[in-house]
């Protein structure tokens, strides 16, 4: 079944805005990651936090976790043409042995 | 300090034919994943493996579909007698331990049944 679940599904802003995106899980979880997918392209490693961590910061990413409601959030700041792509959360199955992703939210950010 | 490679780039395939997908790791990397992507969706996890061994490929269609990673050289996603729902791209990941950790992903190929 699905772990995780991206909200919303399409994100369009302008450039200079915060975009806000949200992931839900349903399983205990050792870590939660963000990826980022350009068009085309392969997935990149974006951030990764803890069960044991709440917030995690890397540039203009911030990351927060919650392991009581099961829900992670991305915040990028200050977005620009270029955070244009398709963003996925991602869990460890119970077995150790891959990542689960959600479907992703597919940012649009116009100049 | 190349990054997990993926050929060919883009593979066009005749229904029935053979299709073979290659990934090379990143250097270090010992553990290998596939996962598969059909349009507009997420990624999905198909098998895991590490050197001469398949460690988790429940995600595996039970026909038609093999993965390796021999001693030497890439793994390798093989895919028989293809089938117009197998076009997809397939993405390979390397890390240098389980899961658990950054996986970092090739560039993908996009597989195209006629």
């Amino acid at each position: 079944s699905q772990q995780g679940e991206e909200d919303p599904q399409a994100l369009s802003i302008q450039e200079g805005e915060n975009a806000t995106m949200n992931c839900s899980y349903k399983t205990s979880i050792n870590n939660l990651q963000w990826y980022r997918q350009n068009s085309g392209r392969g997935l990149v490693h974006l951030i990764l936090i803890r069960s044991n961590e709440r917030e995690k910061h890397s540039g203009r990413l911030r990351v927060t976790l919650d392991t009581s409601k099961k829900s992670s959030s991305l915040l990028i700041t200050a977005s620009r043409a270029a955070d244009t792509a398709s963003y996925f959360c991602a869990t460890v199955n119970q077995a150790g042995t891959a990542l689960i992703f959600g479907k992703g939210t597919t940012l649009s950010v116009s100049s | 300090n190349a990054g997990v490679m993926q050929n060919p780039r883009h593979l066009v395939r005749r229904r029935g034919q053979e299709a073979r997908l290659r990934c090379s790791p990143m250097k270090g990397h010992s553990h290998v994943y596939w996962y598969r992507q059909l349009p507009e969706e997420g990624l999905k996890f198909m098998v895991y493996l590490q050197k001469e061994n398949i460690i988790d490929e429940s995600g595996m269609p039970k026909e038609r579909f093999s993965a390796e990673f021999p001693k030497e050289g890439p793994s390798i996603l093989r895919i028989q007698q293809v089938v117009r729902g197998d076009s997809a791209a397939y993405f390979c990941a390397s890390s240098q331990g389980l899961s658990y950790n950054e996986q970092f992903f090739g560039p993908g190929t996009r597989l195209t049944v006629l």
